[in-house]
């Protein structure tokens, strides 16, 4: 069966400092993967989604970035940090093709100070 | 553009009683839809897909959802609520512009009292 990890499950990180999220999926190859960032425990924002090694697209950030330096790890990255980074930051998988529902990952909460 | 709508922020419902979480969606072509729940601080979890075929689709947990074509609805229903289905419930669509995203609703929370 297909399990996805997310760590760190919690982070404190002063502005300014540099962040690296990592979300590895097992049990399936080839996944789509995806990156969304929850505020206040409420809708969904997508930031990054990839259909391949090194294939990234964003969505949103300005100092947000992504990188899939395997097939099943999706990693989440940031230079400095701003207060409104904060936030609960889930990764995702589907199957690469056809339509297929998403699995998510634990979460990781982010809090800038 | 795709979308969709869940009008409703909250939900309140007694213990027993059916209850319904409502969605709208607007897509251009077949729509391939979704409802997904999240309890507080954990991830989403898949409940029950459209994609074709019946109306009435059969998800976990004893929740089912029915497609309505005219009315553009997707709705969430379950005969009789629980307390432990209190929780964060989102509808979703994916994107039908050759991209592989899914779009999201706003969520609704449902509040099931005892």
């Amino acid at each position: 069966s297909q399990t996805i990890h997310q760590w760190p499950a919690t982070l404190v990180q002063p502005v300014g400092s540099p962040l690296s999220l990592e979300c590895t999926v097992e049990g399936t190859s080839n996944p789509n993967l995806y990156w969304y960032r929850q505020a206040a425990g409420r809708g969904l924002q997508l930031l990054f989604y990839s259909v391949g090694i090194g294939q990234i697209s964003s969505e949103v950030p300005q100092n947000l970035s992504a990188s899939r330096p395997q097939d099943r790890q999706f990693i989440l990255s940031s230079k400095k940090l701003l207060l409104s980074d904060s936030g609960f930051y889930l990764c995702a998988w589907t199957r690469g093709q056809g339509v297929y529902e998403q699995y998510f990952g634990p979460g990781t909460r982010l809090t800038v100070t | 553009a795709q979308s969709v709508a869940q009008p409703e922020d909250q939900v309140n419902v007694a213990e027993g009683n059916p209850l319904t979480v409502k969605c709208t969606y607007s897509v251009s072509g077949n729509p391939y839809l979704f409802w997904y729940v999240q309890y507080p601080n954990r991830g989403l979890q898949f409940l029950l897909k459209y994609i074709t075929g019946d109306n009435l689709v059969k998800g976990s947990y004893g929740f089912e959802a029915e497609f309505n074509k005219s009315q553009t609805s997707f709705h969430l229903k379950k005969p009789s609520a629980l307390v432990s289905d209190s929780a964060l419930y989102f509808c979703a669509v994916r994107d039908h512009s050759g991209t592989y995203k899914y779009i999201f609703g706003t969520g609704t929370r449902l509040k099931v009292l005892a």
